[in-house]
């Protein structure tokens, strides 16, 4: 089944604490993204990624690290998460890039709460 | 930056058409989407629209007019299951940032 698998699906942690949250595509899609969802902001587009070691900032990429060392993960990594940082994390992916204009997948999202 | 605004909620009654509207910068973006997001879902893949034009998708229809920076979603024949989020989103010009509007929550009533 093509999906984009997300992992953890919830997350409490304290500030401070590393975290990675996974993101898998089965798609063989070359574009990917991590957006946050918070009550009256609406999707915020955090990090993109047009294809393999390539990699973008969207709106509101402070605090956030991302890499793509391979084609179908997309890791979301917050080495000193903050309060603030507590949001609905969305993972998606979108098959083509240049000139080529298609529907996002979105995984399942991870619910991260940091205290 | 580039914004995208649309009304924050709408009614409708079962079986009617509703109309939700979605505007922009027009020199910003590439493509036009929409989106649909049932509480507690992740947002699934409606329709877009790249050039001037209706695209007719079943029940689900969006208009494009570039020149005025102005998008709209159709749905017809409404039924209670389409009580959800929708979410307009376009792909910025030079770039495949994603911007997204804050989203039309859709009530339908029977």
């Amino acid at each position: 089944e093509a999906q984009v698998t997300q992992n953890p699906r919830y997350l409490i942690t304290v500030t401070g604490k590393k975290l990675t949250v996974t993101c898998s595509q089965n798609m063989n899609h070359e574009y990917m993204s991590w957006y946050r969802q918070d009550p009256g902001l609406g999707l915020r587009q955090i990090y993109y990624s047009m294809n393999v070691e390539v990699t973008d900032k969207g709106d509101v990429p402070e605090g956030y690290k991302v890499s793509r060392k391979e084609k179908r993960n997309f890791p979301l990594i917050l080495e000193s998460p903050s309060p603030n940082q507590t949001s609905l994390y969305f993972c998606a992916s979108m098959r083509g890039t240049s000139g080529s204009l298609d529907e996002q997948f979105f995984g399942p999202g991870t619910r991260l709460t940091v205290l | 930056g580039q914004n995208i605004d649309q009304p924050t909620e709408m009614t409708a009654t079962e079986g009617a058409i509703v109309q939700i509207n979605c505007t922009y910068q027009t020199s910003g973006f590439n493509g036009l989407f929409w989106y649909q997001q049932h509480a507690g879902e992740a947002p699934t893949f409606l329709s877009y629209n790249v050039l001037d034009g209706l695209e007719e998708k079943g029940r689900f229809s969006s208009f494009l007019s570039r020149s005025k920076g102005y998008s709209y979603l159709l749905l017809k024949e409404l039924q209670m299951k389409d009580s959800a989020s929708y979410l307009c989103a376009g792909i910025t010009s030079g770039t495949y940032k994603y911007i997204f509007g804050t989203g039309t929550r859709l009530k339908v009533l029977a």
